[in-house]
């Protein structure tokens, strides 16, 4: 079975800018989750999507946003990018809800310049 | 409060011997699963190792077992024979059932250094 898969894996864009990840869970998975990984603030959870529809959010402001599509495929959007957007983002995949399995890809990493 | 702790930053271990990486959470919800993953430096989080709060049992998986003494509110992870492939940093997460689906809410992690 193929893992997870985010793309793209590098990105560089400057303040003011949007931008646009994805995320593809292993074949089957329902649930994705992002996460925002930053030396400052470790690991910080974004939001949670099972079958196209947002079923958690973490504290992020407005300008982070996804969605998921009907093959399980999820986005995530940053609006109005800051310099503190700077982060390695992770997406995780898992069967369902309250499953014991959640696997993360290789995450893209993000630089705001 | 810090719902996962892990107080220790950094640890050295010599390659063979066993290891054990600190975990204490925090949370009312008596239905709660404790995760670690490893992240080496090329970023990727590996699942190593779950534990449900109802399982009787600690869970082992390989040279990974999880030490889980429910009252202390601790899930230590214990490596075994240590390998030079082990050096990474670690992190302990929990899932609240509560909260309802997956969100895992992570400690800052151990960074994990095996020596020859």
């Amino acid at each position: 079975k193929a893992g997870v898969t985010q793309t793209p894996r590098y990105l560089i864009k400057t303040r003011g800018q949007q931008v646009t990840l994805s995320c593809s869970p292993i074949s089957g998975h329902r649930s994705v989750s992002w996460y925002q990984q930053t030396p400052g603030q470790g690991l910080q959870f974004l939001f949670e999507y099972f079958s196209e529809t947002q079923r958690n959010k973490g504290n992020f402001p407005g300008r982070f946003s996804g969605r998921q599509f009907s093959n399980s495929r999820s986005e995530m959007n940053v609006s109005t990018l800051e310099l503190g957007d700077s982060a390695l983002y992770l997406c995780a995949s898992s069967p369902g809800t309250s499953y014991n399995e959640q696997f993360f890809g290789p995450g893209t990493r993000l630089t705001v310049l | 409060a810090q719902k996962i702790t892990q107080t220790q930053p950094g640890m050295f271990v010599q390659e063979k011997e066993a290891v054990t990486l600190d975990c204490t959470y925090d949370t009312s919800d008596p239905s709660y699963g404790l995760f670690w993953y490893k992240q080496p430096s090329s970023g990727e989080m590996i699942f190593l190792i779950y534990q449900g709060s109802y399982d009787q049992q600690n869970a082992t998986e390989g040279r990974y077992s999880l030490n889980f003494q429910k009252a202390r509110k601790s899930a230590n992870l214990v490596i075994s024979a240590s390998q030079l492939g082990d050096s990474a940093m670690y992190f302990c997460a929990m899932r609240e059932m509560a909260g309802g689906g997956n969100k895992l809410t992570f400690g800052t992690g151990t960074q994990l250094k095996v020596e020859l």
